[in-house]
Protein backbone atom coordinates (compact mmCIF):
# COMPACT_ATOMS: atom_id res chain seq x y z
CA UNK A 1 0.00 0.00 0.00
CA UNK A 2 1.09 3.81 -0.42
CA UNK A 3 2.88 5.00 2.63
CA UNK A 4 4.74 8.51 3.50
CA UNK A 5 6.69 7.65 6.81
CA UNK A 6 8.37 10.53 8.18
CA UNK A 7 11.70 11.42 10.40
CA UNK A 8 11.43 11.44 13.84
CA UNK A 9 11.02 14.91 15.88
CA UNK A 10 13.36 17.51 16.08
CA UNK A 11 14.68 19.56 18.83
CA UNK A 12 16.46 22.89 17.27
CA UNK A 13 17.69 26.12 18.69
CA UNK A 14 16.32 29.62 17.42
CA UNK A 15 18.75 30.31 14.18
CA UNK A 16 19.20 26.38 13.39
CA UNK A 17 18.16 24.53 10.55
CA UNK A 18 16.51 21.29 10.27
CA UNK A 19 15.72 18.91 7.72
CA UNK A 20 12.90 16.58 7.74
CA UNK A 21 12.53 13.42 5.39
CA UNK A 22 9.65 11.72 3.72
CA UNK A 23 9.89 8.28 2.55
CA UNK A 24 7.61 6.91 -0.29
CA UNK A 25 6.80 3.65 -1.16
CA UNK A 26 4.33 1.32 -2.96
CA UNK A 27 3.52 3.53 -5.98
CA UNK A 28 5.84 5.13 -8.65
CA UNK A 29 7.78 7.65 -7.21
CA UNK A 30 7.73 9.91 -9.73
CA UNK A 31 4.27 10.11 -10.55
CA UNK A 32 2.77 12.54 -7.81
CA UNK A 33 4.06 15.40 -6.69
CA UNK A 34 4.70 15.75 -2.43
CA UNK A 35 3.53 18.64 -0.53
CA UNK A 36 4.28 20.06 2.91
CA UNK A 37 1.81 21.46 5.15
CA UNK A 38 2.80 22.62 8.68
CA UNK A 39 0.19 22.73 12.26
CA UNK A 40 1.39 24.80 14.50
CA UNK A 41 -0.08 23.67 18.56
CA UNK A 42 -3.66 24.62 18.64
CA UNK A 43 -3.63 26.13 15.22
CA UNK A 44 -4.69 25.26 11.76
CA UNK A 45 -3.38 23.81 8.36
CA UNK A 46 -0.52 25.86 6.35
CA UNK A 47 0.48 25.06 3.03
CA UNK A 48 4.65 25.54 3.05
CA UNK A 49 4.86 24.34 -0.84
CA UNK A 50 5.49 21.42 -3.24
CA UNK A 51 8.11 19.60 -5.39
CA UNK A 52 7.98 17.48 -8.55
CA UNK A 53 9.62 14.20 -7.33
CA UNK A 54 9.84 13.95 -11.59
CA UNK A 55 12.38 17.16 -12.21
CA UNK A 56 12.51 18.35 -9.06
CA UNK A 57 10.98 21.91 -9.65
CA UNK A 58 9.56 23.51 -6.59
CA UNK A 59 6.69 26.03 -5.69
CA UNK A 60 7.06 27.53 -1.94
CA UNK A 61 4.25 29.60 -0.22
CA UNK A 62 5.48 33.63 -0.18
CA UNK A 63 5.77 33.22 3.82
CA UNK A 64 8.44 29.84 3.38
CA UNK A 65 10.47 31.65 0.04
CA UNK A 66 13.81 32.11 0.69
CA UNK A 67 13.93 30.37 4.17
CA UNK A 68 12.52 26.76 2.72
CA UNK A 69 14.17 24.49 0.25
CA UNK A 70 12.52 21.41 -0.77
CA UNK A 71 14.20 18.42 -2.86
CA UNK A 72 14.23 14.62 -3.81
CA UNK A 73 16.24 11.73 -4.30
CA UNK A 74 15.00 9.76 -6.62
CA UNK A 75 17.10 7.00 -5.65
CA UNK A 76 15.37 5.98 -2.23
CA UNK A 77 12.23 7.40 -3.51
CA UNK A 78 12.28 10.17 -0.13
CA UNK A 79 11.34 13.62 -0.10
CA UNK A 80 12.86 16.16 2.05
CA UNK A 81 12.63 19.31 3.50
CA UNK A 82 14.72 21.86 4.94
CA UNK A 83 13.97 25.12 6.85
CA UNK A 84 16.18 28.13 7.89
CA UNK A 85 16.59 30.60 10.28
CA UNK A 86 14.42 28.49 12.87
CA UNK A 87 12.23 30.84 15.33
CA UNK A 88 9.66 29.86 18.22
CA UNK A 89 6.91 30.30 15.97
CA UNK A 90 7.94 27.69 13.92
CA UNK A 91 7.46 24.69 16.53
CA UNK A 92 4.87 22.82 14.48
CA UNK A 93 3.86 19.34 13.37
CA UNK A 94 5.00 19.19 9.84
CA UNK A 95 3.34 17.05 7.55
CA UNK A 96 3.99 15.67 3.69
CA UNK A 97 1.34 14.64 1.74
CA UNK A 98 1.10 12.83 -1.68
CA UNK A 99 -0.84 15.13 -4.22
CA UNK A 100 -3.54 12.88 -5.90
CA UNK A 101 -4.16 14.08 -9.76
CA UNK A 102 -7.33 12.75 -11.55
CA UNK A 103 -8.79 14.20 -14.78
CA UNK A 104 -8.21 18.30 -13.64
CA UNK A 105 -9.46 16.90 -10.00
CA UNK A 106 -6.56 16.86 -6.95
CA UNK A 107 -6.12 15.80 -3.22
CA UNK A 108 -4.41 14.76 -0.58
CA UNK A 109 -3.70 10.56 0.11
CA UNK A 110 -2.25 9.47 1.67
CA UNK A 111 -0.46 12.12 4.53
CA UNK A 112 2.67 11.28 6.41
CA UNK A 113 2.32 10.98 10.46
CA UNK A 114 3.77 14.18 10.71
CA UNK A 115 7.27 15.61 12.52
CA UNK A 116 7.29 17.38 15.57
CA UNK A 117 9.90 20.69 15.43
CA UNK A 118 10.21 22.28 18.31
CA UNK A 119 12.58 25.40 18.39
CA UNK A 120 13.57 26.65 22.22
CA UNK A 121 16.37 27.94 23.41
CA UNK B 1 -6.32 35.90 8.46
CA UNK B 2 -6.73 32.48 6.73
CA UNK B 3 -7.76 32.97 3.00
CA UNK B 4 -10.23 30.85 3.15
CA UNK B 5 -13.03 31.56 6.10
CA UNK B 6 -14.34 28.93 8.13
CA UNK B 7 -16.27 29.42 11.65
CA UNK B 8 -14.18 28.29 14.16
CA UNK B 9 -16.64 25.96 15.85
CA UNK B 10 -19.66 24.20 15.29
CA UNK B 11 -22.04 22.23 17.38
CA UNK B 12 -25.00 19.83 16.97
CA UNK B 13 -26.87 16.77 19.16
CA UNK B 14 -27.06 13.22 18.16
CA UNK B 15 -29.02 12.57 14.88
CA UNK B 16 -28.80 16.05 13.78
CA UNK B 17 -27.70 17.79 10.66
CA UNK B 18 -24.80 20.08 10.76
CA UNK B 19 -23.28 22.00 8.13
CA UNK B 20 -19.84 23.95 8.07
CA UNK B 21 -19.48 26.48 5.73
CA UNK B 22 -16.32 27.81 3.65
CA UNK B 23 -15.95 30.88 2.10
CA UNK B 24 -13.12 32.24 -0.27
CA UNK B 25 -13.08 34.37 -3.68
CA UNK B 26 -13.29 34.56 -7.41
CA UNK B 27 -9.40 33.47 -7.53
CA UNK B 28 -10.11 30.04 -5.22
CA UNK B 29 -13.45 28.58 -4.57
CA UNK B 30 -14.64 30.67 -7.42
CA UNK B 31 -12.80 29.16 -9.90
CA UNK B 32 -11.41 26.09 -8.54
CA UNK B 33 -12.01 22.26 -6.69
CA UNK B 34 -12.84 22.44 -3.11
CA UNK B 35 -11.51 19.59 -0.51
CA UNK B 36 -12.36 18.87 2.99
CA UNK B 37 -10.81 16.95 5.37
CA UNK B 38 -11.69 15.85 8.53
CA UNK B 39 -8.27 15.79 11.56
CA UNK B 40 -8.85 13.69 14.70
CA UNK B 41 -6.78 15.00 17.72
CA UNK B 42 -3.39 13.95 17.24
CA UNK B 43 -3.60 12.84 13.56
CA UNK B 44 -2.83 13.27 10.28
CA UNK B 45 -5.95 14.80 8.20
CA UNK B 46 -8.35 12.91 6.56
CA UNK B 47 -9.94 13.38 2.72
CA UNK B 48 -13.33 13.58 3.46
CA UNK B 49 -14.54 15.59 -0.13
CA UNK B 50 -13.47 16.19 -3.23
CA UNK B 51 -14.14 18.08 -6.11
CA UNK B 52 -16.87 19.95 -4.22
CA UNK B 53 -19.07 17.27 -3.59
CA UNK B 54 -17.24 13.48 -4.76
CA UNK B 55 -16.65 11.66 -1.41
CA UNK B 56 -13.74 8.97 -1.57
CA UNK B 57 -14.37 5.37 -0.71
CA UNK B 58 -15.14 4.55 3.05
CA UNK B 59 -16.86 8.00 3.06
CA UNK B 60 -20.43 7.16 4.42
CA UNK B 61 -22.81 9.12 1.90
CA UNK B 62 -24.41 11.24 5.30
CA UNK B 63 -21.44 13.66 4.80
CA UNK B 64 -21.79 16.06 1.43
CA UNK B 65 -20.35 18.60 -0.26
CA UNK B 66 -22.20 22.11 -1.71
CA UNK B 67 -20.75 24.94 -3.74
CA UNK B 68 -22.68 28.33 -4.57
CA UNK B 69 -20.01 30.66 -6.28
CA UNK B 70 -17.44 31.56 -3.76
CA UNK B 71 -18.24 29.93 -1.42
CA UNK B 72 -18.31 25.93 -0.14
CA UNK B 73 -20.27 24.00 2.23
CA UNK B 74 -19.64 20.88 4.62
CA UNK B 75 -22.95 18.90 5.98
CA UNK B 76 -22.86 16.09 8.19
CA UNK B 77 -26.08 14.06 8.60
CA UNK B 78 -27.10 11.56 11.42
CA UNK B 79 -24.17 13.37 13.89
CA UNK B 80 -22.56 11.00 15.65
CA UNK B 81 -20.01 11.40 18.23
CA UNK B 82 -16.87 9.46 16.34
CA UNK B 83 -18.14 12.88 14.10
CA UNK B 84 -16.22 14.93 16.66
CA UNK B 85 -13.12 16.64 15.09
CA UNK B 86 -11.69 19.93 13.12
CA UNK B 87 -12.28 20.16 9.62
CA UNK B 88 -10.97 22.44 7.08
CA UNK B 89 -11.08 23.37 3.57
CA UNK B 90 -8.62 24.02 0.72
CA UNK B 91 -8.82 25.05 -2.43
CA UNK B 92 -5.96 25.93 -4.45
CA UNK B 93 -5.75 29.94 -5.30
CA UNK B 94 -4.55 31.43 -8.61
CA UNK B 95 -3.64 35.04 -7.51
CA UNK B 96 -1.30 33.27 -4.74
CA UNK B 97 -0.32 30.45 -6.65
CA UNK B 98 -0.57 27.96 -4.15
CA UNK B 99 -3.29 25.75 -1.98
CA UNK B 100 -5.05 27.87 0.90
CA UNK B 101 -6.36 26.23 3.65
CA UNK B 102 -9.69 27.71 5.05
CA UNK B 103 -8.65 27.92 9.26
CA UNK B 104 -10.12 25.20 10.75
CA UNK B 105 -13.79 24.62 12.08
CA UNK B 106 -14.05 22.18 15.55
CA UNK B 107 -17.39 20.75 15.67
CA UNK B 108 -18.42 19.28 19.17
CA UNK B 109 -21.28 16.38 18.99
CA UNK B 110 -23.08 17.96 22.84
Amino acid sequence: QVQLVQSGAEVKQPGASVKVSCKTSGYTFTDYYIHWVRQAPGQGLEWMGRINPKGGGTDYAQKFRGRVTMTRDTSISTVYMEMFGLRSDDTAVYYCARRVAVAGTNWFDPWGQGTLVTVSS
Amino acid sequence: QSVLTQPPSASGTPGQRVTISCSGSSSNIGTNAVEWYQQLPGTAPKLLIYRGNQRPSGVPDRISGSKSGTSTSLAISGLQSEDEADYYCVAWDDRLNGLVFGGGTKLTVL
